[in-house]
Parts: structure tokens; C-alpha cells; sequence
């Protein structure tokens, strides 16, 4: 089955600085590509997805790139905010139509903002 | 924006009790989840439910588990005799049908039940 690995495991940067986390997968079938941010208490909370026939998408601050030959996907968070700090997860699916499409998720990265 | 509720928020059972969580899902959604995530560790998928039925379930959704939707609204969990390594978050999602039959919509979240067994 697919396997997501997740780096680094805590961040600590200093606010208005940038963010990297990095994502491996394993199942080159894998198509559909969601970053989830989960506050303490809460539910992981949607805050980009990527499909395969992109290469990079960007919604504000955020930005996230896919690298389908290396199988490898990233998130950009740019002049990082304390409201910022959360963990954020990484996942992988096989979308296809008419099926459930379960989430396999990266094992998640503490990010820290600094002032 | 419509979400995902769960209740209770927090659960204590005895080990070898029966627990139900319980989920209401987005209103217009057609595809339900439960995952897991023990404490620290990453969000894993237990159940995924279509069409009245259970499309996928992992290792971990063995015969002590089962889900149903008896209203059309709700979405539970039952848990028969729990073990102590049953205590974790329990997360339900759901997720719409986007245009052409085609799952392009994302999965949204409930804050989920945290169970804990004695």
C-alpha cells in the first residue's frame, strides 16, 4: 500500500521567515495530493491540494509543488505568522470516480513561529 | 460554512464496554470516513462508507468495529469490547461528488471524539 514520509518533524522559524516541509510517496498511482493543518483540539483543516496533472499551485502565502518523477511533494509557507503555528500534515489518494479514496497521511510536522 | 460535527467530544469507557461515536456529516456529501490518530502519531484511516456500504477498510477495522448510517444524516462508530489501545482521536469525514461524477472535492473534517478506555 502507499506509504507517505513527512520532513522535518518540527520547524521552528522565525516570523516573516519561510517554511519548507517535504513529502515522499511511494505509489506512483497516487493522484491527488492534500495538505492539512490541525490545531490543538481541533480536526485537520484543508489548506491546499495539488492533482497530478499540476506541478505547483499557490493560494496566497501558501504554495505547494509536486514532483511526479521523484515522487516527492512540498509545502511553501511564506512570511510565516504566529497564527502559523500548528502541525501540519501531509497526504496522498488514488482518486478515482465513483470510489471512496482513502487518505494516507505523512506523519506530520510541529511548526513553530518565533517573533 | 457547513461542517463536519462529532459528538461526544470526549469519551470514557470501561475496557470490554461497547462505545458509539457519532458523526453528522456535511449536508450533501456521499462518501463518509473514520481515521484515527493515537496521541503524537499520524492520522490513520480505519473505514471509508459509500453508497450504503463499506467501500474500504483497513488492518485496523477488524471484526470489533462497524459503521452505519441509519437516518441518511448521521454516521457512527461502534467500537464492541474496547481495549485499552482503542484510546485515541477518532476523526469522521466526508466528502461531496464534484461535477461529472468526478472525485475531485476534498475530504473535510470533524474535530473529533477523543476516547479514552480504562
Amino acid at each position: 500500500g502507499e506509504n507517505v514520509e513527512q520532513h522535518p518533524s518540527t520547524l521552528s522559524v522565525q516570523e516573516g521567515d519561510s517554511a519548507v516541509i517535504k513529502c515522499t510517496y511511494s505509489d506512483s498511482a497516487s493522484n491527488y495530493f492534500p495538505w492539512y493543518k490541525q490545531e490543538l483540539g481541533k480536526g485537520p483543516q484543508l489548506i491546499i491540494d495539488i492533482r497530478s496533472n499540476v506541478g505547483e499551485k499557490k493560494d496566497q502565502r501558501i504554495a505547494v509543488t509536486l514532483n511526479k518523477t521523484a515522487k516527492h511533494f512540498s509545502l511553501h509557507i511564506t512570511e510565516t505568522q504566529p497564527e502559523d503555528s500548528a502541525v501540519y500534515f501531509c497526504a496522498a489518494s488514488k482518486r478515482s470516480p465513483g470510489t471512496a479514496s482513502k487518505l494516507t497521511f505523512g506523519t506530520g510536522t510541529r511548526l513553530q513561529v518565533t517573533l | 460554512e457547513p461542517e463536519v460535527t462529532q459528538t461526544p467530544s470526549h469519551q470514557v469507557t470501561q475496557m470490554g464496554q461497547e462505545v458509539i461515536l457519532r458523526c453528522v456529516p456535511i449536508s450533501n456529501h456521499l462518501y463518509f470516513y473514520w481515521y484515527r490518530q493515537i496521541l503524537g502519531q499520524k492520522v490513520e484511516f480505519l473505514v471509508s462508507f459509500y453508497n450504503n456500504e463499506i467501500s474500504e477498510k483497513s488492518e485496523i477495522f477488524d471484526d470489533q468495529f462497524s459503521v452505519e448510517r441509519p437516518d441518511g444524516s448521521n454516521f457512527t462508530l461502534k467500537i464492541r469490547s474496547t481495549k485499552l489501545e482503542d484510546s485515541a482521536m477518532y476523526f469522521c469525514a466526508s466528502r461531496g461528488q464534484g461535477k461529472s461524477g468526478f472525485s475531485n472535492q476534498p475530504q473535510h473534517f470533524g474535530d473529533g471524539t477523543r476516547l479514552s478506555i480504562l
